[in-house]
C-alpha cells in the first residue's frame, strides 16, 4: 500500500477554513484516497472518500489534483469539536487488500 | 443495529495474566479486523477475518495473541500471558464484502498491564 506524509499537527480558531495535505507519491492507478476522524478514546470514523478531482459531503471536501500525488482535506468553518487526529490512507478502499494501513496522523487543534 | 461494539472497554490486568476481548461487529458485515494502538501512534493492523475465516495475520500478532471468530458473527482476541508491552488499545472494525468506503470501527478496549 502506498505510504502517506501528512503533517503532525495543525492548529486553527473557531469559524476558520482548515486544509490538512497529504502526500502519496506511489499511489497506484486502482488506489482511493481515505481519511478519517479520531478523538481521544474512540476508534477512527470515516469521513470521506475520493479517487480523482473533487468530492463534498456534509462534512469535508478532498480535492485530489490531477496527478493524484497529493490530496488535500477541506473542513469549513471548524469548531472546537473538529479537534482530533486525522488520518489519510490510500490504497484500493478495502476491497482487494482487505485491510487500511494508518500513519500516524495530523492532530488538529482548533482554539476558541 | 448501533454500530460495532467492543467489551469490555477498560481492562486492568497484571503481567502473565491472559485476557480475551470480545467484537461484536455489524449484523450484515461480513468483514471483521483488529488493530492495536499506542500512544500517538496510528491503528496497526493485527488480523482480518471473511466470515469465519481468518484470511491473514500481521508479523504483529505473536504466538502469545490468538484470534477467533466462530459462525463468522462475533470475535474474541485472547492474549496470553501478558506483558507490559501490550498495553495498548485493541480497536476492531467490520465492512461488508468490497467495501470502496469507510470502515466502522468500535470503540475499542483499553488493556493496561500492570
Amino acid at each position: 500500500l502506498a505510504k502517506t506524509t501528512q503533517p503532525i499537527s495543525m492548529d486553527s480558531y473557531e469559524g476558520q477554513e482548515v486544509n490538512i495535505t497529504c502526500s502519496h507519491n506511489n499511489i497506484a492507478t486502482n488506489d482511493y484516497i481515505t481519511w478519517y476522524q479520531q478523538f481521544p478514546s474512540q476508534g477512527p470514523r470515516f469521513i470521506i472518500q475520493g479517487y480523482k478531482t473533487k468530492v463534498t459531503n456534509e462534512v469535508a471536501s478532498l480535492f485530489i489534483p490531477a496527478d493524484r500525488k497529493s490530496s488535500t482535506l477541506s473542513l469549513p468553518r471548524v469548531s472546537l469539536s473538529d479537534t482530533a487526529v486525522y488520518y489519510c490512507l490510500v490504497g484500493d478502499g478495502g476491497g482487494a487488500t482487505n485491510k487500511l494501513i494508518f500513519g500516524t496522523g495530523t492532530l488538529l487543534a482548533v482554539q476558541p | 443495529d448501533t454500530g460495532v461494539s467492543q467489551d469490555p472497554r477498560h481492562k486492568i490486568t497484571k503481567r502473565g495474566q491472559n485476557v480475551t476481548f470480545r467484537c461484536d461487529p455489524i449484523s450484515e458485515h461480513n468483514r471483521l479486523y483488529w488493530y492495536r494502538q499506542t500512544l500517538g501512534q496510528g491503528p496497526e493492523f493485527l488480523t482480518y477475518f471473511q466470515n469465519e475465516a481468518q484470511l491473514e495475520k500481521s508479523r504483529l500478532l505473536s504466538d502469545r495473541f490468538s484470534a477467533e471468530r466462530p459462525k463468522g458473527s462475533f470475535s474474541t482476541l485472547e492474549i496470553q500471558r501478558t506483558e507490559q508491552g501490550d498495553s495498548a488499545m485493541y480497536l476492531c472494525a467490520s465492512s461488508p464484502s468490497g467495501a470502496r468506503y469507510g470502515y466502522t470501527f468500535g470503540s475499542g478496549t483499553r488493556l493496561t498491564v500492570v
